[in-house]
């Protein structure tokens, strides 16, 4: 059974600082990756793909290790507007329209004044 | 942006009765999925399209149907509706492919009473 892993929290951290959390995932094969975030009763929504070789978005970057199967999220100067459940997403996806996702629980993140 | 929309956004329903959610969709995506969401266990997929009259079950499928008539709209039906029933259940669109992430709608939170 596929599994993606993540500590739920929450995590509370203040204004300005710097925040990471993980995800690990139990399918080997696994192709793709994603971080989605989630405001309270609202719908998740795609905050970043995740490539091999790490990518950036602003203050937000995102890494793949696929040799221990974790993803990596870090926020940078936090804001009060980044407390969000985040999401690790995974596609197992290999073809024939078959569906592949695989979402995480989410970990709560609270950044307090 | 509203390229997926879902209907009602409320309902209470009661134990036994039939109940149709709607997802109607302006983007001519290939693949829409339905899942809910609850508490502890993060979002589970219940069925999913891959084109019209094109379906499949997900991990959760008991006690739901679905169907695809167009391929703007994806119908989920609950048959006889249970108290385990009661969720957040969200709509996703995708174009397919393994970078594609999901672009989920603004939810339908059902209660059965």
């Amino acid at each position: 059974r596929k599994e993606v892993e993540q500590d739920p929290g929450p995590f509370n951290v203040p204004e300005g600082a710097t925040v990471a959390f993980n995800c690990t995932y139990s399918n080997s094969a696994s192709q793709s990756f994603f971080w989605y975030r989630q405001d309270c009763r609202k719908e998740p929504k795609l905050l970043m793909s995740v490539y091999s070789s790490g990518n950036e978005d602003g203050r937000f970057t995102a890494q793949l290790n696929r040799a221990s199967q974790y993803i990596s999220l870090l926020i940078r100067d936090s804001k009060l507007s980044d407390s969000a459940t985040y999401l690790c997403v995974v596609n197992d996806y290999s073809g024939g329209g078959a569906d592949g996702l695989t979402f995480g629980k989410g970990t709560h993140l609270i950044i307090q004044p | 942006d509203a390229g997926i929309t879902q209907s009602p956004r409320h309902k209470v329903t009661e134990t036994g009765t039939p109940v149709t959610l709607r997802c109607h969709q302006t983007e001519n995506h290939r693949y829409m999925y339905w899942y809910r969401q609850d508490p502890g266990h993060g979002l589970r997929l219940i069925h999913y399209s891959y084109g019209v009259k094109d379906t499949d079950k997900g991990e959760v499928s008991d006690g739901y149907s679905v169907s695809r008539s167009k391929t703007e709209d994806f119908l989920l039906t609950l048959e006889s509706a249970t108290s385990s029933q009661t969720s957040v259940y969200f709509c996703a669109i995708s174009e397919g492919g393994l970078m594609q992430g999901y672009t989920f709608g603004s939810g339908t939170r059902l209660t059965v009473v």
